[in-house]
């Protein structure tokens, strides 16, 4: 089965701790992203990946790095850095269909800092 | 102003009647336009992409769109309680750049 991948599904932090949020798809996008969502809120960019190993910052990159080593993986660390952390975590990828640039969702991470 | 707008409602309609769901954007070049679903404690779900003027339908959903109003909505018609869920309207401004709105909350009462 097709399909985007996302774990843990739940993932409790230490403040001062860094955590990996892991995303993985095999329908063969180029391009990859990661949201994050607060209550009430929209989805807010993080970063994006249109080629392995080359990414971008979105609107709210500061605390959040990335990695894109291969196109089937696109894994988020959240660092100590980020003071507000607590948040569902979506991984998205598109494929660019000539008119318009389709994303699709993984099934996200709940991510608690204690 | 905000990039895209949508009424946070929520907005509760019979089980049978038309739910009408809409939208309104910033930015002018934008060209491609979509609507997800998400229920509570999921991830969203494309459900309609539109990119012209007009109507498209699928099933029980149709989306609007009005380029010189800056304008999409969603109807969904005779809406079912499994209809109960957030709309997210989300605009494309480049192939990268995916801006969403914060959804508007559908309650579908049998």
């Amino acid at each position: 089965d097709g399909g985007i991948t996302q774990s843990p599904k739940y993932l409790f932090r230490k403040e001062g701790q860094n955590v990996t949020l892991s995303c993985e798809q095999n329908l063969n996008h180029d391009a990859m992203y990661w949201y994050r969502q607060d209550p009430g809120q929209g989805l807010r960019l993080i970063y994006y990946s249109q080629i392995v190993n080359d990414f971008q910052k979105g609107d709210i990159a500061e605390g959040y790095s990335v990695s894109r080593e291969k196109k089937e993986s696109f894994p988020l660390t959240v660092t100590s850095a980020q003071k507000n952390p607590t948040a569902f975590y979506l991984c998205a990828s598109s494929i660019y269909s000539g008119r318009g640039n389709e994303q699709f969702f993984g099934p996200g991470t709940r991510l608690t800092v204690l | 102003q905000k990039e895209v707008e949508q009424n946070s409602g929520p907005l509760s309609v019979p089980e049978g009647a038309i739910a009408s769901l809409n939208c309104t954007y910033s930015d002018r070049v934008s060209q491609s336009f979509f609507w997800y679903r998400q229920y509570s404690g999921k991830s969203p779900e494309l459900i309609m992409s539109i990119y012209s003027n007009g109507d498209k339908e699928d099933g029980r959903f149709t989306a609007q769109l009005n380029k010189a109003s800056q304008y999409v909505s969603l109807l969904i018609r005779d809406s079912q309680p499994s209809d109960s869920a957030t709309y997210l309207c989300a605009v494309n401004l480049d192939n990268n750049d995916m801006r969403f709105g914060a959804g508007t909350r559908l309650t579908v009462k049998p």
